[in-house]
């Protein structure tokens, strides 16, 4: 069964709008990551946070963590067309440090 | 990512079949696994394997198995394939010397169907 649940399922903007993808999970955490989904093709890692962080950028990606309500979000900012991929979170527990992943969002920006 | 290595890239095959999905790396990554993802959901681990001598079933290892023949090389085997097979199949890397991070790299995708 899969640890984290994305909000929302799908998600269309324009380019240059910002889009915000969120992450539910249900039990403690290690950290917490993002991945990107190009259509069909292999999964490619973008962001960590840690338990014990907050918030933490990349470029143009904010990721925020709040443990207390077991959620997280992803921003892109200044979206591109090439951004149009599915977005991954999964969570890190445990000591045997596998990862369980959600069901994706998919993102799509127009040009 | 071209580290992470997957063949075939497509397969077709007919139920009760056996066949052989091969995963290889260049990372020098000593953990390795194989994940399986259906139409509109996320990945779902089948096995995974911390170094040569230590391989474990993951959620869903039920008609599969595994066989890790170096670090660099881990393959997956459906030993009689059956049509709720039929999905899209990733190996991917980690490194366990990043202090528990697990950043996992994958390999390009294995397109299966069984007929």
């Amino acid at each position: 069964s899969q640890q984290g649940e994305e909000d929302p399922q799908a998600l269309s903007i324009q380019e240059g709008e910002n889009a915000t993808m969120n992450c539910s999970y249900k039990t403690s955490i290690n950290n917490l990551q993002w991945y990107r989904q190009n259509s069909g093709r292999g999964l490619v890692h973008l962001i960590l946070i840690r338990s014990n962080e907050r918030e933490k950028h990349s470029g143009r990606l904010r990721v925020t963590l709040d443990t207390s309500k077991k959620s997280s979000s992803l921003l892109i900012t200044a979206s591109r067309a090439a951004d149009t991929a599915s977005y991954f979170c999964a969570t890190g527990r445990g000591s045997n440090y596998k990862l369980t992943f959600g069901k994706g969002t998919l993102l799509t920006v127009n040009p | 990512d071209a580290d992470v290595t997957q063949t075939p890239r497509n397969r077709i095959t007919k139920t009760g079949k056996r066949i052989m999905l091969e995963c290889s790396q260049t990372k020098g990554h000593d953990r390795m696994y194989w994940y399986r993802q259906d139409p509109g959901l996320g990945l779902q681990l089948i096995y995974y394997s911390f170094d040569v001598k230590d391989i474990n079933k993951g959620e869903i290892s039920d008609g599969y198995s595994v066989s890790r023949q170096a670090q660099a090389k881990f393959s997956l085997s459906l030993e009689s394939a059956i049509p709720n097979q039929t999905a899209l199949y990733f190996c991917a890397t980690s490194d366990s010397g990043t202090g528990g991070t697990e950043t996992q790299y994958f390999g390009p995708g294995t397109r299966l169907l069984v007929l």
